[in-house]
């Protein structure tokens, strides 16, 4: 099992739709929680981070943690054209000693929002 | 936000060979990571590189492949030794202020090239 685990995709949404992006992870220590997006030949920039469970808004975007399923998401509301990109999801396994900063990622998945 | 600089932005080597990659931070960082990413695949931690003393290397790394050096808190140099085709991939460090979440980036990324 790997430890981040995401769907490939592709995912496809209209525009001005709500796109849904999910990833699980087996680490049940885990503590911190990012989403990453990484245009074509661009080097991967953080989106959202997310520490507690439930929901964190910024802007059209949320995050969604829930500790006891190991699952966190990305939603993205009115999704547009400058939105497809692949989303990295990244975990931090321990808050603190030798793991610190250190994040493991996902595979990405890639989003397209086509007008 | 910190600006970031890699050197070369990519290269093109013969099998055998040896290139190192600088990083270059526009201000004093606390935590410098380096990060493997093969084509269409996600990012792969190599090492941590600490200021002032040997890199923490992740399981299938090990330093006589990947040589770093971290001489002070704005700079780093991650070298790949003996070079094979296995590794042609972008390189990228990471940093984190160790503070703040929102103060982590990647650089630009180096495009190596082995034939």
């Amino acid at each position: 099992q790997k430890e981040v685990e995401q769907n490939s995709g592709p995912l496809s949404v209209p525009e001005g739709a709500i796109a849904s992006l999910n990833c699980t992870y087996s680490d049940r220590g885990s503590q911190s929680f990012f989403w990453y997006r990484q245009y074509s030949g661009k080097s991967p920039e953080l989106i959202m981070f997310i520490y507690s469970n439930g929901d964190k808004e910024d802007g059209r975007f949320t995050a969604q943690l829930n500790k006891a399923s190991q699952y966190v998401s990305l939603l993205i509301r009115d999704s547009q054209p400058s939105d497809s990109a692949t989303y990295l999801c990244a975990v931090n396994k321990d808050a603190g000693g030798t793991s610190y900063g250190k994040l493991t990622f996902g595979q990405g998945t890639i989003l397209t929002v086509h007008p | 936000s910190a600006v970031i600089s890699q050197k070369p932005s990519r290269d093109i080597c013969q099998r055998g060979t040896s290139l190192t990659i600088q990083c270059q931070v526009d201000s004093q960082v606390t935590m410098m990571f380096w990060y493997r990413q093969q084509p269409g695949q996600s990012l792969t931690l190599i090492a941590t590189a600490n200021q002032g003393s040997e890199a923490t290397y992740e399981s299938g790394f090990v330093i006589d492949k990947f040589p770093i050096s971290r001489p002070n808190l704005t700079f780093s140099t991650l070298t790949v030794s003996n070079m094979s085709p296995e590794d042609s991939s972008i390189y990228l460090c990471r940093i984190f202020d160790g503070v703040d979440t929102d103060t982590q980036y990647f650089g630009p990324g180096t495009r190596l090239t082995v034939l």
